[in-house]
């Protein structure tokens, strides 16, 4: 079974662009998640998509925002970014919804705004 | 703030050694999972382990939980230098249906193994 492929692998832009990261999670894997993951913060929950809808969002500002397909592929959208939108953004599928169960991650994105 | 915290930040061992890190988490738990980060590479799940249980083993891993202390450990035995990684605890808050919404790092272990 191919894993979880995260595209592109690395991306530059600059400050008020915007981006889209996409996902596409493991062969009958409903759910997908989204992480940022920064030396800083370390690794923070952006969101979650299970059956095309959003079912739970971390804390982060409306600038991030997300869909899911009916395939269950996912992408991420982060418009005006900023310098500290660098990061590694990771996306993880699973069977079902929420935490109950492993989580399987891509290699990510790496993100660097110049 | 972060839900779980590893201890110690970072640990360098000898192959063949045993490495011990440890998780602790603030508030009550579905289930803790253990992932490990290879650099520049996704997270790999190790080892789920529910809030009923008190341990679970998977080749050279052992991991404990005790939800008294609201801690964990995972123990990897005749360790490796493949094994060389950053490892996470990630909890999963419980809430009030039973379930967990999503899953909280803590900052991670930096292990070495030394050949």
């Amino acid at each position: 079974k191919a894993g979880v492929t995260q595209t592109p692998r690395y991306l530059i832009k600059t400050r008020g662009q915007q981006v889209t990261l996409s996902c596409s999670p493991i062969s009958g894997h409903r759910s997908v998640s989204w992480y940022q993951q920064t030396p800083g913060q370390g690794l923070q929950f952006l969101f979650e998509y299970f059956s095309e809808t959003q079912r739970n969002k971390g804390n982060f500002p409306g600038r991030f925002s997300g869909r899911q397909f009916s395939n269950s592929r996912s992408e991420m959208n982060v418009s005006t970014l900023e310098l500290g939108d660098s990061a590694l953004y990771l996306c993880a599928s699973s069977l079902g919804q929420g935490a109950n169960q492993p989580q399987h991650f891509g290699d990510g994105t790496r993100l660097s705004i110049l | 703030s972060q839900q779980g915290e590893e201890d110690p930040q970072a640990l360098s061992i000898q192959e063949g050694e045993n490495a011990t890190m440890n998780c602790s988490y603030k508030t009550s738990i579905n289930n803790l999972q253990w992932y490990r980060q290879n650099s520049g590479r996704g997270l790999v799940h190790l080892i789920l382990i529910r809030s009923n249980e008190r341990e679970k083993h998977s080749g050279r891993l052992r991991v404990t939980l005790d939800t008294s202390k609201k801690s964990s450990s995972l123990l990897i035995t005749a360790s490796r230098a493949a094994d060389t990684a950053s490892y996470f605890c990630a909890t999963a808050v419980l809430i009030s249906s039973g379930s967990a919404r999503q899953l909280t790092f803590g900052s991670g272990t930096q292990l070495t193994v030394l050949p």
